[in-house]
């Protein structure tokens, strides 16, 4: 039982290139979430899946797109990478209110 | 969701017990009372929730007050592996098949452990 995994773990990227990040999760959780945090800050959410086949825009949704094609994974993409999106990406899940996260996504855009 | 105030840092003895303080006191009635934590560059952590009633389980123990405006997490004997960003957060409970946005995390306390 992995619990929630993200890929990759390390990304260097420049201004105006794309990348997709995935999630996944083995424990048949209705709910995923993404989250960035930048240095000092809490957690802010991006977009979020209360199940296959369903996104919704968080806090933060400018500049991501994702997508959840099955109930275990949660994709989120940038289309065209800015300095502004560098931060350490959180992919979580749930089947009620307690979230489990994934080990994170250093993103570094140049 | 009602709005939190936690101490920006605290220190503790390893071995003594560490005493989380929250202030809630906009909290709704039908809110409950979250503690997650975060160890350096790893992804937060569930630690303990509650309505009204103490809880503890094996991680703490979450004492919220009776008029539930504040509640204090215990973690009973620190060690240095509870160094972390302890964050309070309230939200309300939802059922399988409801609404399900995700937390709101402020900057939290910033718990250090002193040998």
């Amino acid at each position: 039982n992995a619990g929630v995994t993200q890929t990759p773990k390390f990304r260097v990227l420049k201004t105006g290139q794309s990348m997709t990040l995935l999630c996944a999760q083995d424990m048949n959780h209705e709910y995923m979430y993404w989250y960035r945090q930048d240095p000092g800050m809490g957690l802010r959410l991006i977009h979020y899946s209360v199940g296959e086949g369903t996104t919704a825009k968080g806090e933060v949704p400018d500049g991501y797109n994702v997508s959840r094609l099955k109930k275990q994974n949660f994709l989120l993409g940038l289309e065209s990478a800015a300095p502004s999106q560098t931060s350490v990406y959180f992919c979580a899940s749930s089947r009620v209110n307690t979230q489990y996260f994934g080990p994170g996504t250093r993103l570094t855009v140049l | 969701d009602a709005k939190t105030t936690q101490p920006t840092s605290m220190d503790c003895a390893e071995g003594r017990a560490a005493n989380l303080p929250c202030n809630h006191s906009t909290i709704s009635g039908n809110e409950y009372v979250y503690w997650y934590r975060q160890i350096h560059s790893q992804g937060p952590q569930y630690i303990i929730h509650g309505l009204k009633n103490n809880e503890t389980n094996e991680m703490a123990s979450l004492i919220i007050t009776e008029d539930r405006k504040s509640s204090t997490l215990i973690l009973p004997h620190a060690t240095l592996r509870d160094t972390a960003v302890y964050y309070c957060i309230v939200r309300v409970e939802f059922t399988s098949g409801g609404g399900a946005d995700g937390l709101t995390f402020g900057k939290g306390t910033h718990l250090i452990i002193q040998p």
